[in-house]
């Protein structure tokens, strides 16, 4: 019972560099959802998506980009990484009955 | 704009005790508040959900109680282990849309032997 996974866990990146994180989900769940967890700051909704074919924007969007091509998969993508973005970042799909369901995170650091 | 707050920020309590944390939030359109745990380097765990039309869940060890009116929820703790040691959140989702889960900052629990 795999749930909400996750990867990589953990990654170094160098100011400029792009990278995906990958989120997988085996609910069967339409809603999906990338946060960004900073101290002091709590979790902040990056985007978040309805459906296979629809995203939006959270309370924190720029420099992020997603996608979503299936029901299980969301991926996050930054694009030119900046220092700002070291934080964990967490993706998490709701239950119909309005549950969420969190992966273990992915802890980035860019330099 | 939602706002929830968790008070006390951390708490620090023997083994056996009883204790209550409290989440309150500012807009009480709610379709749900949801309970969770973290432990440190972890991911979140769901504890409890409580549905709008609910006032309450019980999980073992744990009640979760849910007043719109006045915008307040409780996680109640009964008997409390050190595996308790854990931050709890509590989440708030607003009717507006899916875009309006708000977290709290959590309260921050060590139960010590």
């Amino acid at each position: 019972n795999a749930g909400v996974t996750q990867t990589p866990k953990f990654q170094v990146l160098k100011t400029g560099q792009s990278m995906t994180l990958q989120c997988a989900q085996d609910m069967n769940h339409e809603y999906m959802s990338w946060y960004r967890q900073d101290p002091g700051m709590g979790l902040r909704l990056i985007h978040y998506s309805v459906g296979a074919g629809i995203t939006d924007q959270g309370e924190v969007p720029n420099g992020y980009n997603v996608s979503r091509s299936t029901t299980e998969d969301f991926p996050l993508r930054l694009l030119s990484a900046a220092p700002s973005q070291t934080s964990v970042y967490f993706c998490a799909s709701q239950g119909h009955n309005g549950e969420l369901f969190f992966g273990e995170g992915s802890r980035l650091t860019v330099l | 704009k939602q706002e929830v707050t968790q008070i006390p920020a951390a708490l620090s309590v023997p083994e056996g005790e009883n204790l209550v944390l409290n989440c309150s939030f500012t807009d009480s359109a709610i379709y749900n508040l949801q309970w969770f745990r973290q432990d440190p380097g972890k991911g979140l765990t769901s504890l409890l959900l409580i549905q709008s039309s609910q006032r309450e869940q019980t999980s073992g060890r744990l009640n979760a109680s849910l007043d719109k009116s006045s915008g307040r929820s409780t996680l109640y703790i009964a008997a409390s282990q050190p595996g308790d040691s854990a931050t709890y959140l509590c989440a708030v989702f607003a009717v507006t849309g899916y875009s309006t889960l708000t977290f709290g900052k959590g309260t921050m629990l060590l139960v010590s032997p």
